[in-house]
């Protein structure tokens, strides 16, 4: 089945900077690539998704790309902003088996004011 | 509704009881979807449905695990004689239909065996 790997596992940036959260999977057959934000106590939202046919994504500060040679993909936050602090979940999808995805163990991001 | 509804939000039972976590989807969303989050890890996938029935029961860890859902909607997940191991957060999730894959997460039940 599919292996999610994810890095670093905890993030501590300056209110302003970049942030970059990695990561590499294991099936070359994945085509669905979501991140989820999960705020201390709340749900998982999903912040933003790419599919193998595009290479690069973004909504506003965030952005997604995805290396399908080399099986990784990266979020990045730009403009980082105290209210960005929490995990961060990346995600591949088992073709064929809709909805299941593997979870990559997760970031901890804390953006200091 | 407005969003995917758990109940209840925390639930603290003794070894070897049973539980019952129930699970209200999005109004419309076809497919259902049952995720286990364990202290600082990620998310485990557990059983999908679509509709009534269960295509993919794979990641039940044990046979102590079920869960059902009626009429398209509600679902219960149950774990039976409850061991230490299980004290977890159950996240229900639901999409639109089996070929969304965007997952609209309910805020889970925090499971506590002592």
């Amino acid at each position: 089945g599919e292996n999610v790997e994810q890095h670093p596992s905890t993030l501590s940036v300056q209110e302003g900077d970049s942030a970059v959260i990695k990561c590499t999977y294991s099936d070359s057959a994945s085509n669905y690539f979501p991140w989820y934000k999960q705020e201390l106590g709340k749900r998982p939202q999903l912040i933003i998704d790419i599919r193998s046919n595009v290479g690069e994504k973004k909504d506003q500060r965030i952005a997604v790309t995805l290396n399908k040679t080399a099986k990784h993909f990266s979020l990045h936050i730009t403009e980082t902003q105290p209210e960005d602090s929490a995990v961060y979940f990346c995600a591949a999808n088992q073709v064929g088996s809709y909805g299941k995805l593997t979870f990559g163990q997760g970031t901890i991001l804390t953006v200091h004011p | 509704g407005a969003g995917v509804s758990q109940s209840p939000s925390n639930k603290v039972t003794e070894k070897g009881k049973d539980v019952e976590l129930r699970c209200d989807p999005i109004s419309g969303h076809t497919a259902l979807y049952w995720y286990r989050q364990s202290l600082g890890q990620g998310l485990e996938f557990l059983i999908y449905f679509q509709g009534n029935s269960a295509p993919d029961k794979s990641g039940l860890p044990s046979d102590r695990f079920s869960a059902e859902r009626t009429g398209g909607s509600v679902s219960t997940l149950t774990i039976q004689r409850t061991q230490q191991e299980d004290s977890a957060v159950y996240l229900c999730a639901s999409s639109r239909d089996r070929v969304d894959e965007k997952l609209f997460f309910g805020s889970g039940t925090q499971l506590s065996v002592l």
